[in-house]
């Protein structure tokens, strides 16, 4: 099954703080994070390994709680750069099949 | 350093016919994935190839295939086919199939 997304949508303005939530039904091994733009191909922007701990690119950061079987990433003091589609990939056991879900669309505004 | 490249970008066959989608990966990236991306189901995974060996299948039928040559190209090949498969197919290649991956701009495939 897909992770769940939340919120679907963001709208911000310049300088305001985001967050998207990924949430599983199954034990969680791996969690990565994607951005893409309109037109482009997704970006990496960080892996997340159980055991909860908490990574960090630039002003993006993530969290992952494997008790939950979710992760969360944090955009701080947004950009109109960070604007894109947001994604998680989460990988259950050993082997690596990841399963997406459905994005989250964030738009930042001037 | 040059990123991943996917030949061709867009691709328009008719139902039933097969198609073959090609990725040069990073130099020295040893993992290929490959994804499908559509409106109705978002990105799904396919196969992941490492050193010329299907490492991971995603769940698709087996009209879904692809190798990997020893320099760790990957082609994606779909045969007969059908009106679902439009859709913008992407690969990633990695040091290791687990970290960081970085994607082509993907195959934009029509079919009619």
């Amino acid at each position: 099954q897909q992770p769940v997304q939340s919120p679907q949508a963001v709208i911000l303005r310049e300088g305001e703080d985001a967050v998207i939530n990924c949430s599983s039904s199954k034990a969680l091994y791996s969690v990565h994070w994607y951005r893409q733009k309109h037109g482009e191909a997704p970006v990496f922007l960080m892996i997340l390994l159980k055991g909860g701990e908490q990574k960090g690119h630039e002003k993006i950061s993530a969290s992952f709680n494997e008790k939950k079987q979710q992760s969360s990433l944090y955009l701080t003091a947004s950009q109109l750069s960070y604007s894109g589609t947001y994604f998680c990939g989460t990988e259950s056991g050993g082997s690596y099949i990841p399963t997406f879900g459905r994005g989250t669309s964030l738009i930042v505004h001037p | 350093k040059a990123g991943v490249t996917q030949t061709p970008r867009y691709l328009i066959k008719t139902r039933g016919q097969q198609v073959t989608l090609s990725c040069s990966p990073i130099s020295g990236h040893r993992s290929v994935s490959w994804y499908q991306q559509t409106p109705g189901q978002g990105l799904q995974f396919l196969f992941e190839y490492f050193s010329e060996t299907q490492r991971n299948k995603g769940n698709f039928p087996g009209r879904f295939s692809g190798r990997q040559f020893s320099n760790s190209r990957s082609e994606m090949n779909v045969s007969t086919l059908e009106l679902g498969d439009s859709a913008l197919y992407l690969c990633a290649s990695s040091l290791e199939g687990r970290f960081e991956a970085f994607f082509g701009q993907g195959t934009r495939l029509t079919v009619v």
